[in-house]
């Protein structure tokens, strides 16, 4: 089992719509979650961080914990072609470990 | 403010030499990570350095080290250069403070292709 899982995609919805973006995790020990987006060719840059169970909202980006289910996504509100991009999920164990351990990426496509 | 830099862009090796990759992390911020994004694959964990010493490390052989400077900058040593070892090497900083540990700003990565 990947310590941190993703369908890899493609999505692809339509300009306007809501995309949604899913995670699993295996490790129950994970206290922090990000997700970042990488451009292609570009490296990733942090877009959406969360520590506690619930949502947590940043403009059109609303990140979603469930920590006893081990899952966390991310919905992209209003897309637009310039989110087309893979979004990395990444997980990290604190207490000293600090080893942020990233997903393999959902690819999406936003089409107008 | 500059960003994390990192030197070189591209480096062009064959098996069994040896490849240095360095990184300037943003001002400030103490921690650096090396991660490996091979073709295709996701991004690798291979090293966390922070205050000069070695944090962690993930599963590559004792082939790839590094170091942390005085100043907090790093540099990756990857040794016996392997074919499979072409790849994508991204360095990311973050401030070491509370819950930013997960926080990392990248470089633009230093291609390392092995011939």
């Amino acid at each position: 089992q990947k310590e941190v899982e993703q369908n890899s995609g493609p999505l692809s919805v339509p300009e306007g719509a809501i995309a949604s973006l899913n995670c699993t995790y295996s490790d129950r020990g994970s206290q922090s979650f990000f997700w970042y987006r990488q451009y292609s060719g570009k490296s990733p840059e942090l877009i959406m961080s969360i520590y506690s169970n619930g949502d947590k909202e940043d403009g059109r980006f609303t990140a979603q914990l469930n920590k006893a289910s081990q899952y966390v996504s991310l919905l992209i509100r209003d897309s637009q072609p310039s989110d087309s991009a893979t979004y990395l999920c990444a997980v990290n164990k604190e207490g000293g470990y600090n080893k942020l351990i990233f997903g393999a990426g959902t690819r999406l496509a936003v089409h107008p | 403010e500059a960003g994390v830099t990192q030197s070189p862009t591209h480096l062009i090796k064959t098996r069994g030499q040896q490849a240095t990759l360095r990184c300037s992390p943003i001002s400030g911020h103490t921690s650096v990570y090396w991660y490996q994004q091979a073709l295709g694959l996701g991004l690798q964990f291979l090293l966390w350095y922070d205050e000069g010493e070695e944090r962690n490390r993930g599963n590559f052989p004792p082939r790839f080290s590094g170091r942390q400077f005085p100043n907090y900058s790093s540099e990756l040593n990857v040794n016996a250069l392997e074919l499979e070892d072409s790849a994508l090497y991204l360095c990311a900083s973050s401030s070491n403070t509370g819950d930013r540990h997960g926080e990392l700003f990248f470089g633009e990565g230093s291609r390392l292709t092995v011939l």
